[in-house]
């Protein structure tokens, strides 16, 4: 287990309020990534992490914002939530690249958000 | 930049039988490629990776895929499927000297008794 955990998993919001997710690990892992899960849409990344204070954007990063202040937490904001960031919303984590060059993620158990 | 295609949005499969769900990538460099599978209500768990070597990959439960560069695909294959295979399936890609993973739209795999 990675111990990556989600919080909150369930929350319920009316638009234009602000919204956070946090996402946090235990085990010192440098990379980290918030992606949402629609229907049709599969996975699709919204801003990773590469270190503390360390971000960059991703396929659909308007309308979010994300923090890394310290190693385990990866916080991402809903400035003024609307009804299409209604989603699940999933975080990950990936070890730094081995000789293979390459990483696997391991996902946190989602937050779903819904925006009325 | 790299995409990922997963050509069956949901596939119906009777108990034991054999399945293949299908996954196309698209990248101008070399890649790394996963299979991961979601079952109802949680996250999302690694089936297995091709990262080099042999493009005949085995996973967890009896799964196994095979990487074919000419085709750009990666199709995951099981030879007898198991009702708690039920589940939806998604296909990822990575490249060297990215920390960005792009998924495909995923297939939802219902095994049938």
């Amino acid at each position: 287990d990675a111990g990556i955990t989600q919080s909150p998993r369930h929350k319920v919001t009316e638009t234009g309020t602000p919204v956070t997710l946090r996402c946090h690990q235990t085990e010192n892992h440098r990379y980290m990534y918030w992606y949402r899960q629609d229907p049709g849409h599969g996975l699709r990344l919204i801003h990773y992490s590469y270190g503390v204070k360390d971000t960059d954007k991703g396929e659909v990063s308007d309308g979010y914002s994300v923090s890394r202040s310290k190693t385990e937490d990866f916080l991402l904001t809903l400035e003024s939530a609307t009804s299409s960031q209604t989603s699940v919303y999933f975080c990950a984590i990936s070890t730094d690249r081995g000789a293979s060059g390459a990483n696997v993620l391991t996902f946190g158990a989602g937050s779903r958000l819904t925006v009325l | 930049a790299q995409s990922v295609t997963q050509l069956d949005s949901q596939v119906p499969v009777f108990e034991e039988a054999p399945v293949e769900l299908r996954c196309n990538y698209s990248s101008s460099v070399s890649v790394y490629l996963f299979w991961y599978v979601q079952y109802p209500n949680q996250g999302l768990q690694l089936l297995l990776k091709y990262l080099s070597g042999s493009t005949l990959v085995k996973g967890i439960n009896g799964f196994e895929a095979e990487f074919n560069k000419s085709q750009t695909s990666f199709h995951l294959r099981k030879p007898s499927v198991h009702i708690s295979d039920t589940a939806e399936y998604f296909c990822a890609v990575t490249t060297s000297g990215t920390y960005k993973y792009i998924f495909g739209t995923g297939t939802r795999l219902k095994v049938l008794a």
